[in-house]
C-alpha cells in the first residue's frame, strides 16, 4: 500500500510569512493527524481529523495555525504568520485502528 | 497523566551488545503500546506494539518487556546491527490518543 505523503519535504521562510503544508493519507484511513517534532523532542500533536470533523485541536496554536480535511481525504496545515519557534518538522499521519503510519514531515525553517 | 517518560537520552553500544530502552507512564486507560523507530530525515516508522494483557513480545531481535503493575514497559534490541542506530520513541495509545516519549537515541559501533 503506498505511504502517507507530504509535500513540500523542505521549507524556509522569513518570519511573520505564510506556509502552508499537504498531506495525503492512506486510503481508507479514516484517522489524520498532524504532529509537530521540535529537534531533540518527540512528537507533539496538533491536531486530529475523523473523516472530515476535528476530534481534538486543543494543542494547535489557533492564533496563527490553521488546518483542513475537506473531503475527509487530503489535509493542509497552514501557518500564518510564523514565527522563529515554528521551525520544526511537521508530520502528518494516518490510522484505521491502532498503530500510526507516519509520512516523512515537511522540515520548516523561520529565519 | 498524559506523560510518556523514557530513558536514556542516548545509549551508545557495540554491535552485537543488547541495548535497552525503558518507558513510564501514568495513565491506565492507555491500551496499546507501541514502539516507533525514526531515522533521519524520515517519520517515526511502527516497531513493535504490546497490549498489557501480555507480559512479553518478540519480533526478530526486538522484544518489549511490560510490567502493567508498575507502568512500565522497555524494549530490548538482541544483537544489535550499525543498522539499528536510529532514535527510539516509546509511545502509549488510548481513546484516540497517541502520547510519545522524549526519545532515545541510539549508536552501534562496528
Amino acid at each position: 500500500e503506498a505511504g502517507v505523503a507530504q509535500s513540500p519535504r523542505y521549507k524556509i521562510i522569513e518570519k511573520r510569512q505564510s506556509v502552508a503544508f499537504w498531506c495525503n493519507p492512506i486510503s481508507g484511513h479514516a484517522t489524520l493527524y498532524w504532529y509537530q517534532q521540535i529537534l531533540g523532542q518527540g512528537p507533539k500533536l496538533l491536531i486530529q481529523f475523523q473523516n472530515n470533523g476535528v476530534v481534538d485541536d486543543s494543542q494547535l496554536p489557533k492564533d496563527r495555525f490553521s488546518a483542513e480535511r475537506l473531503k475527509g481525504v487530503d489535509s493542509t496545515l497552514k501557518i500564518q504568520p510564523a514565527k522563529l519557534e515554528d521551525s520544526a518538522v511537521y508530520l502528518c499521519a494516518s490510522s484505521l485502528h491502532y498503530g500510526y503510519t507516519f509520512g516523512s514531515g515537511t522540515r520548516l525553517t523561520v529565519v | 497523566q498524559q506523560q510518556v517518560k523514557q530513558s536514556p537520552q542516548s545509549l551508545i553500544v557495540q554491535k552485537g551488545g543488547i541495548p535497552i530502552i525503558n518507558c513510564a507512564y501514568e495513565n491506565t486507560a492507555f491500551d496499546y503500546f507501541p514502539w516507533y523507530q525514526q531515522f533521519p530525515g524520515k517519520g517515526p516508522a511502527l516497531l513493535i506494539a504490546i497490549r498489557p494483557d501480555v507480559s512479553e513480545k518478540k519480533e526478530g531481535r526486538f522484544t518489549i518487556s511490560f510490567n502493567k503493575s508498575a507502568k512500565q514497559f522497555s524494549l530490548h534490541i538482541m544483537d544489535s546491527q550499525p543498522g539499528d542506530s536510529a532514535t527510539y520513541f516509546c509511545a502509549a495509545e488510548g481513546t484516540d490518543k497517541l502520547i510519545f516519549g522524549t526519545g532515545t537515541r541510539l549508536q552501534v559501533f562496528p
